[in-house]
């Protein structure tokens, strides 16, 4: 199985600052078929259920604020929110949809400082 | 505009069976993955199964801890995955979600699961 690993476990940043995540795989996740990284990250809110923020590593989901972007390649990723807004708290979690079975990382919680 | 929809959750005894409904609408579901996902009480998200479009064989893949016990089909005359529960556990007890294909673009809200004796 591929593992992924996220960090930090949790975050506190004051609003308006940059936020960071990061997901290692431990396998890499890109594609030759394609060209494509099979990598995605949602975002949980307290009481609701995930969304996706970002699919194919990099490409933003339909409504999601450009804020949030993902960059990496292989088994290296990372979500940034660029301006944390107090709508951002949440839990965010990346996927690996390459292999089977489909693995997430064990999530990172985002807080306001 | 997509929505999916979960139902059949409730409460129900280890060992005990239950069929769980995820309704798909604004997409072309025949052509569609489907993708089931749970999450436990307080704890993160868990791949549960897949299944792929009949063009891509209508195979499905499950996660080890429920492979043998569960079953995902798919009724596209219906837009409907569903997914059937037996000998379920404690450790079954999550929110079950469904989400569109591998890359999960789309969720439902999701039906709780409370296996306990």
């Amino acid at each position: 199985d591929i593992v992924m690993t996220q960090s930090p476990a949790s975050l506190a940043v004051s609003l308006g600052e940059r936020a960071a995540i990061n997901c290692k795989s431990s396998q890499s996740v890109f594609s030759t078929s394609n060209n494509k990284n099979f990598l995605g990250w949602y975002q949980q809110r307290a009481g609701q259920p995930p969304k996706v923020l970002i699919y194919w590593a990099s490409i933003r989901g339909s409504g999601v604020p450009d804020r949030f972007s993902g960059s990496g390649s292989g088994t290296d990723f990372n979500l940034t929110i660029s301006s944390l807004q107090a709508e951002d708290v949440a839990v965010y979690y990346c996927q690996q949809y390459l292999g089977t079975p489909q693995t997430f990382g064990q999530g990172t919680k985002v807080e306001i400082k | 505009e997509v929505q999916l929809v979960e139902s059949g959750g409730g409460f129900i005894q280890p060992g005990g069976s239950l069929r769980l409904t995820c309704a798909a609408s604004g997409f072309t579901f025949k052509d569609a993955w489907m993708t089931w996902v749970r999450q436990a009480p307080g704890k993160g998200l868990e791949w549960v199964g897949r299944i792929r479009s009949k063009a891509d064989g209508g195979t499905t893949d499950y996660a080890a801890p429920v492979k043998g016990r569960f079953t995902i089909s798919k009724d596209d005359s219906e837009n409907t995955m569903y997914l059937q529960m037996d000998s379920l556990r404690t450790e079954d007890t999550a929110v079950y979600y469904c989400c569109s294909n591998t890359d999960c673009l789309y969720w439902g809200q999701g039906t709780l699961v409370t296996v306990s004796s």
